[in-house]
C-alpha cells in the first residue's frame, strides 16, 4: 500500500487476554518502529527494528510486550495478559534510513 | 537528560499572531531533523524537514543551531487550523531517532 497500514484500528479485550497488534509498513522502508501514546501523553518509544540488526527493545515496558518483524516487511506486536495500564493507542511507523518516519492510523487498544 | 526536550506549552495566541517552538537535542551526532504536527486522536504526520540552513514552506519556518543544538518552528500569521500538537524528531549516528513530547498550540479567535 502507500502508506502505514496497522490493524485492528480498534480492539477491546478483557484483562488477562493476549493481543496481537499488526503494522503493514511502507514498502522498501528497512526502519520500523512501535510507539505507544496514552491520552494526552507524548509518544513513548517501544521497539525499533533496521534492517536485518537485532531490534531494540529498550522501551519495552515487560516482559508481557513483545515485537516480530518477519521477513523485514509486516510487524506484529504482542501484549500478553493484558493489564488496564496497557489501554492506550499504539502506533507504528516506517522509514527509510534517517529520512522522516510515516506513521500508520494506530490501534487504540482498551482493556476491561 | 531526554534526548530531545520540547516545553508542552499549551501557548495559547491569537489569530494572526506569530509564534515560535523551540526543541534541543542532546546527541551531537544527529544529523536529519524533523517536525511533526500531531491532531488530537490522529497520528502525528510530518510537518517539514529541518536544514542546515534553515528552509520555509508558507507560514512555517525551521530552523537548525548546531552550535547550541536547538532546532526551531516558526509560524507566522497563525489561523485556528494551526491549533495541534508540534512535535520534533532528531536522527542519526547509531541512536534510534528521538521524537520530542510534544509542544501544544492554541490559537483562539
Amino acid at each position: 500500500g502507500a502508506g502505514v497500514s496497522q490493524s485492528p484500528s480498534n480492539k477491546v479485550t478483557e484483562k488477562g487476554k493476549d493481543v496481537e497488534l499488526r503494522c503493514d509498513p511502507i514498502s522498501g522502508h528497512t526502519a520500523l518502529y512501535w510507539y505507544r501514546q496514552s491520552l494526552g501523553q507524548g509518544l513513548e518509544f517501544l521497539i525499533y527494528f533496521q534492517g536485518n540488526s537485532a531490534p531494540d527493545k529498550s522501551g519495552l515496558p515487560s516482559d508481557r510486550f513483545s515485537a516480530e518483524r518477519t521477513g523485514g516487511s509486516v510487524s506484529t506486536l504482542t501484549i500478553q495478559r493484558t493489564q488496564q495500564e496497557d489501554s492506550a493507542v499504539y502506533l507504528c511507523a516506517s522509514s527509510s534510513g534517517n529520512s522522516e518516519a510515516f506513521f500508520g492510523q494506530g490501534t487504540r487498544l482498551t482493556v476491561v | 537528560r531526554k534526548e530531545v526536550e520540547q516545553d508542552p506549552g499549551p501557548f495559547n495566541v491569537p489569530e494572526g499572531a506569530t509564534v515560535a517552538f523551540n526543541c534541543t537535542y542532546s546527541n551531537s551526532a544527529s544529523q536529519s531533523f524533523f517536525w511533526y504536527r500531531q491532531d488530537c486522536r490522529k497520528e502525528p504526520k510530518l510537518l517539514m524537514s529541518v536544514y542546515s540552513s534553515g528552509n520555509e514552506d508558507g507560514r512555517f519556518t525551521a530552523q537548525l543551531n548546531r552550535a547550541s543544538q536547538y532546532i526551531s518552528l516558526l509560524i507566522r500569521d497563525s489561523k485556528l487550523s494551526d491549533s495541534a500538537t508540534y512535535l520534533c524528531r532528531a536522527s542519526g549516528g547509531s541512536y534510534i531517532p528521538t521524537f520530542g513530547r510534544g509542544t501544544s498550540l492554541i490559537v483562539h479567535p
